[in-house]
């Protein structure tokens, strides 16, 4: 019954190699969102899906790609991992309205060694 | 561009004692605010959020804050702290006039002794 699930918690692997990020919402949300929440707990946002439809890009490199099989859904695809990209990625979900909160998974940490 | 600023990244209180944490923002049009809570290993979760009803806006766990456009601030008060409080907390800043995004802060970490 957790609104906004994102596996794995945990993701240990090792520079050049490919991984994916799944998160899934059943709050009937129409806006997905990733965040990525560096060492230093900055928050950032990379991308956000409003049914299916990418409208925020920010300047995330293209090794980042995110897929929205439909608007329950958003994973992210990582090409040739770099050390850099070790971090805490969240995914959030909110209807869209801009006073609307986001609701948040519990995060994936994600380490490249 | 939106903005806000969390002045004190780090925050100690005694148990009992009046929490404060500062958030400034900056916004070209009425922003929406709010608050978020990060507990360890964990995501974050709404506190409060002001969006141009009431100026002093209550949130859950006991929390408040002000919303003060000549001060451009929106901070966050508590005014017993409990241990349970300590946490990361955000403040974020949503732009009305564009997409939905929120900017967050850079968040302050509050420590409660006991």
């Amino acid at each position: 019954d957790t609104a906004v699930s994102q596996t794995p918690k945990y993701l240990v692997t090792q520079m050049g190699n490919d991984k994916s990020i799944k998160c899934e919402q059943n709050l009937g949300h129409d806006t997905m969102y990733w965040y990525k929440q560096d060492s230093k707990k900055f928050l950032k946002i990379m991308f956000s899906y409003n049914n299916k439809e990418l409208i925020i890009n920010e300047t995330v490199p293209n090794r980042f790609s995110p897929k929205s099989p439909d608007k329950a859904h958003l994973n992210l695809h990582i090409n040739s991992l770099e050390l850099g990209d070790s971090a805490v990625y969240f995914c959030a979900s909110s209807p869209g309205d801009r006073d609307s909160p986001l609701h948040f998974g519990n995060g994936t940490r994600l380490t490249v060694t | 561009a939106q903005s806000v600023t969390q002045l004190g990244s780090h925050v100690s209180v005694s148990e009992g004692a009046l929490v404060l944490l500062r958030c400034n923002y900056s916004s070209s049009v009425p922003p929406y605010l709010f608050w978020y809570v990060q507990y360890p290993n964990q995501g974050l979760q709404l506190l409060l959020k002001y969006t141009s009803a009431a100026t002093l806006v209550k949130g859950i766990n006991g929390f408040e804050a002000e919303f003060k456009k000549s001060e451009t601030s929106f901070h966050l008060t508590k005014p017993s702290a409990h241990m349970s409080d300590a946490a990361e907390y955000f403040c974020a800043v949503s732009d009305r006039g564009n997409t939905d995004k929120l900017i967050f802060g850079t968040g302050t970490r509050l420590q409660v002794f006991p």
